[in-house]
């Protein structure tokens, strides 16, 4: 089955920088696209980032816009997200999800079909 | 942006219950509405996607419906495993998610 397994978090001071990274097994990466998605202790689900299958594409939160890169190596089957100018706010459980599109009425819906565990990133002095 | 308002925040309730959550867009979003259900420590599920569409494996006791900007989540019969928060999701353009219920024994 899919398996989706981030790594890289840590703690960090503010303004500092850090890479995410995401490795996927069972599945055939370079047909999927594959998202980010924070979560902040205690608090609800925030979408960050998406890459397209081929990586042609990206597109962002406006939290993280011009301080977060998302990016994929198809050849490794790993997603990373690379942050940087971090700030206090960026504190959360960093999940890497797997873009599932399902169809309804012959309509393609897209969905967060498959979740990593996270990988917790801490932003303080 | 769109936006999800989703209510309650909080909903009591007991086993056998059934419980109504409901999202609601800041601009019309057809059926791209998707549910989700969240377990202490653990990642999300997807429950239900295109506002109604049961995800496989989910027990029917779930439903959704809805279409533009009023959206709701039913489970018939609380069962124990149900306690859990639930989050909907509008695809329809940037992924954007409600703040979530927290869905409490009463």
């Amino acid at each position: 089955q899919v398996q989706l397994v981030e790594s890289g978090g840590g703690v960090v001071q503010p303004g500092r920088s850090l890479r995410l990274s995401c490795a996927a097994s069972g599945v055939t990466f370079t047909n999927y696209g594959f998202h980010w998605v924070r979560q902040a202790p205690g608090k609800g689900l925030e979408w960050v980032a998406l890459t397209s299958y081929d990586g042609g594409n990206e597109y962002y939160a406006n939290s993280v816009k011009g301080r977060f890169t998302i990016s994929r190596d198809n050849s490794k089957n790993t997603l990373y997200l690379q942050m940087n100018s971090l700030r206090a706010e960026d504190t959360a459980l960093y999940y890497c999800v797997k873009e599932g599109v399902y169809y309804e009425s012959d309509a393609p819906h897209d969905v967060f079909d498959v979740w990593g565990r996270g990988t917790m990133v801490t932003v303080s002095s | 942006d769109i936006q999800m308002t989703q209510s309650p925040s909080s909903l009591p309730a007991s086993v056998g219950d059934r419980v109504t959550i409901t999202c609601r867009a800041s601009e019309s979003i057809a059926n791209y509405l998707n549910w989700y259900q969240q377990k202490p420590g653990q990642a999300p599920k997807l429950l239900i996607y295109a506002a109604s569409s049961l995800q496989s494996g989910v027990p029917s006791r779930f439903s959704g419906s809805g279409f533009g900007t009023d959206f709701t989540l039913t489970i018939s019969s609380l069962q124990p495993e149900d306690f859990a928060n639930y989050y909907c999701q509008q695809s329809h353009t940037a992924p954007h998610f409600g703040q979530g219920t927290r869905l409490e024994i009463k």
